[in-house]
């Protein structure tokens, strides 16, 4: 079983250069989420989504970006990267509504700016 | 906004001895609540819920978490810890569609 697959794993990104970390799951949950997670911190809510064609800001927007295309896909923009958005990011989703749902998470994806 | 507040970032107990992992929450209205664990270089898993069926939760791996309302508490226990419980652990709170996590628990388990 899949469950909820991100890509790339690691990445090093060039100050102002832009990517697209990946992330699908295959378990039809309406809800996905994107999370940042800074040591310290804990993990930061940056958008969610609950359900195709629907998206909301969550703590941290800024500098990101999001489209929900379709119920599986819920791919994550960083524009104009900066050295404040290194951290591990993690995508994940839920099957229930009102946030009662167990979120089943994805492995991470380490980016590094420089 | 709802929120979890984790008292102290680092724990160490010896293999054996009772585990406390404490949080405390900020909710308007009847929050749910979780328990996540982290092994290093993994996503989150969950450990326990509460959705207001009872205020004892039990979770996975001989972990329980207690609902007092009138301390906005839900603190994590394990009567005799493992060296395997070694992980960061994680409190969250969930009101509507999002769900907000506390800075995390180091927890660390000495032979």
């Amino acid at each position: 079983n899949a469950g909820v697959t991100q890509t790339p794993k690691f990445r090093i990104l060039k100050i102002g250069q832009s990517m697209t970390l990946q992330c699908t799951q295959d378990m039809n949950h309406n809800y996905m989420y994107w999370y940042r997670q800074d040591p310290g911190m804990g993990l930061k809510l940056i958008y969610y989504s609950v359900g195709a064609g629907i998206t909301d800001k969550g703590e941290v927007p800024n500098g990101y970006n999001v489209s929900r295309s379709t119920t599986e896909d819920f791919p994550l923009r960083l524009e104009l990267a900066a050295p404040s958005q290194t951290s591990v990011y993690f995508c994940a989703s839920s099957y229930a509504t009102g946030g009662t749902g167990e979120l089943f998470f994805g492995e991470g994806s380490r980016l590094t700016v420089l | 906004a709802q929120s979890v507040t984790q008292l102290g970032s680092h724990v160490s107990v010896s293999e054996g001895a009772l585990v406390l992992l404490r949080c405390n929450y900020s909710s308007s209205v009847p929050p749910y609540l979780f328990w996540y664990v982290q092994y290093p270089n993994q996503g989150l898993q969950l450990l326990l819920k509460y959705t207001s069926a009872a205020t004892l939760v039990k979770g996975i791996n001989g972990f329980e978490a207690e609902f007092k309302k009138s301390e906005t508490s839900f603190h994590l226990t394990k009567p005799s810890a493992h060296m395997s419980d070694a992980a960061e652990y994680f409190c969250a709170v969930s009101e509507k569609n999002d769900m907000r996590f506390g800075a995390g628990t180091r927890l660390t388990v000495k032979p």
